[in-house]
């Protein structure tokens, strides 16, 4: 069974700071890699996909690397600002055994970017 | 990107009653999905709704408990039968897209008293 964790499991950084988010799988067999980002009480925003064949995708001041290999992904946010405060959630999705639209959640990580 | 309503947002309910969660995607698209969030957990996949067959339940969640309807490429309801305060989550409807992304409803948010 894969499983997803995520390391760590809360942050709190002042304005401005750069950011390492960890995701780890026990299972490389994965057909991609999402990361969301949820606000509290409210559904899941997509913020990056990585299919298995690729090492990372960027969006703005997002980056997010994979290596499929090792069973990890990172999340790097330059220059944090409040507004990127919310759980950020890592989910794989298994490239065998499964539905196509099943997908592996880690517990998240509650960033808090304070003023 | 698929936009995805559902309805209703939040509701509280008493023990032992249903409620119908409705799921309205802007597009057609061949499956569903319904996920449920506890509190301070993380997402699990109850179902895998497809158009014209029964749903497919992940271990753990029966249809009885859950039932579900797909009527047409847009549209999908989730039931929450006898319901009781452990059922307390929000629930999320979910679509794969073309680049297979997956693409989530703003929830709903359920507390049973």
């Amino acid at each position: 069974k894969q499983e997803v964790t995520q390391i760590p499991a809360a942050l709190s950084v002042p304005e401005g700071e750069n950011l390492v988010l960890n995701c780890s799988f026990t299972d490389s067999a994965i057909y991609n890699l999402q990361w969301f980002r949820q606000d509290p009480g409210k559904g899941l925003t997509s913020l990056l996909l990585i299919q298995s064949s690729q090492r990372e995708q960027t969006s703005g001041r997002l980056n997010a690397s994979l290596d499929k290999s090792s069973g990890r992904s990172t999340l790097y946010i330059a220059a944090s600002q409040p507004g990127d405060s919310a759980t950020y959630l890592c989910a794989v999705r298994r490239s065998r055994g499964s539905t196509l639209g099943r997908l592996y959640f880690g517990r998240g990580t509650q960033l808090t970017v304070w003023p | 990107s698929a936009v995805i309503s559902q309805k209703p947002s939040r509701d509280i309910c008493q023990r032992g009653t249903s409620l119908t969660i409705q799921c309205q995607v802007d597009s057609q698209v061949t499956m569903m999905f319904w996920y449920r969030q506890q509190p301070g957990q993380s997402l699990t996949l109850i179902a895998t709704a497809n158009q014209g067959s029964e749903a497919t339940y992940e271990s753990g969640f029966v249809i009885d408990k859950f039932p579900i309807s797909r009527p047409n490429l847009t549209f999908s309801t989730l039931t929450v039968s006898n319901m009781s305060p452990e059922d307390s989550s929000i629930y999320l409807c979910s679509v794969t897209y073309p680049s297979e992304t997956q693409y989530f409803g703003p929830g709903t948010r359920l507390l049973v008293l």
